[in-house]
């Protein structure tokens, strides 16, 4: 996961907004996701982004892309504690994606 | 509609001993990987195997190997364990191989090498 940095931790108060960052490399990646992993299970697929977009909202999530400085943001609105849970971003420049060591979110009541 | 499914769910074996991994990919899914998560770490590529060939490898060394049926499951197999083998053990499976085709994850293997 060299190739992908994101912070190890981030908590929040539940009700407030999450904002989990990411910063790629490879300029040719045509596709970026968020998967979560909750404690003992496999990663799941949360959403992606396309490279030729500026942003992607899905329900209480948005998906921020900033192309120029290789930076990927994902937005939890209203986080829950449900929403504690190892969160990756994935860089996909080919055949094969490269994720980064994930990014622990805690939600405290 | 199932999903990627694996098994074992969890596994200890000891140094020196050999382990097979199985997966069933998604349905309508004929790519399947493989990958080894560490604990506080990034699930890192081992390899990828469609039409019952082994297509791409990372950075892992040949006691690592795998089959593919041609059912598109898929097996992965370690030989001559060792402690750092200790892992979660990740199936992913996608509809080809082309770089826009979306990888969903199952739960995984746990391997405990002791």
């Amino acid at each position: 996961g060299e190739d992908v940095e994101q912070s190890l931790f981030l908590s929040v108060r539940e009700g407030d907004s999450s904002v989990i960052n990411c910063t790629y490399t490879d300029s040719s990646s045509t596709y970026l996701y968020w998967y979560k992993q909750e404690p003992g299970a496999g990663l799941q697929l949360l959403t992606y982004i396309f490279s030729n977009m500026d942003m992607k909202q899905d329900q209480r999530l948005t998906v921020l892309l900033n192309k120029k400085d290789k930076h990927l943001s994902l937005r939890i609105a209203d986080t829950q504690t449900g929403d504690s849970a190892i969160y990756f971003c994935a860089e996909k420049p080919s055949y094969i994606p490269t994720f980064g060591r994930g990014t622990s979110l805690i939600v405290h009541p | 509609d199932a999903g990627v499914t694996q098994s074992p769910t969890h596994l200890i074996k000891t140094r020196g001993q050999q382990v097979t991994l199985r997966c069933s990919p998604k349905s309508g899914h004929d790519t399947v990987s493989w990958y080894q998560q560490a604990l506080g770490q990034g699930p890192q590529f081992i390899f990828q195997y469609y039409e019952e060939e082994e297509r791409q490898r990372g950075n892992f060394p040949d006691r690592f190997s795998g089959h593919q049926f041609p059912n598109y499951s898929s097996e992965l197999n370690v030989n001559a364990l060792l402690l750092g083998d200790s892992a979660l053990y990740l199936c992913a499976s996608s509809p080809g191989t082309g770089a826009g085709n979306t990888i969903y994850f199952g739960e995984g293997s746990w391997l405990t090498v002791v």
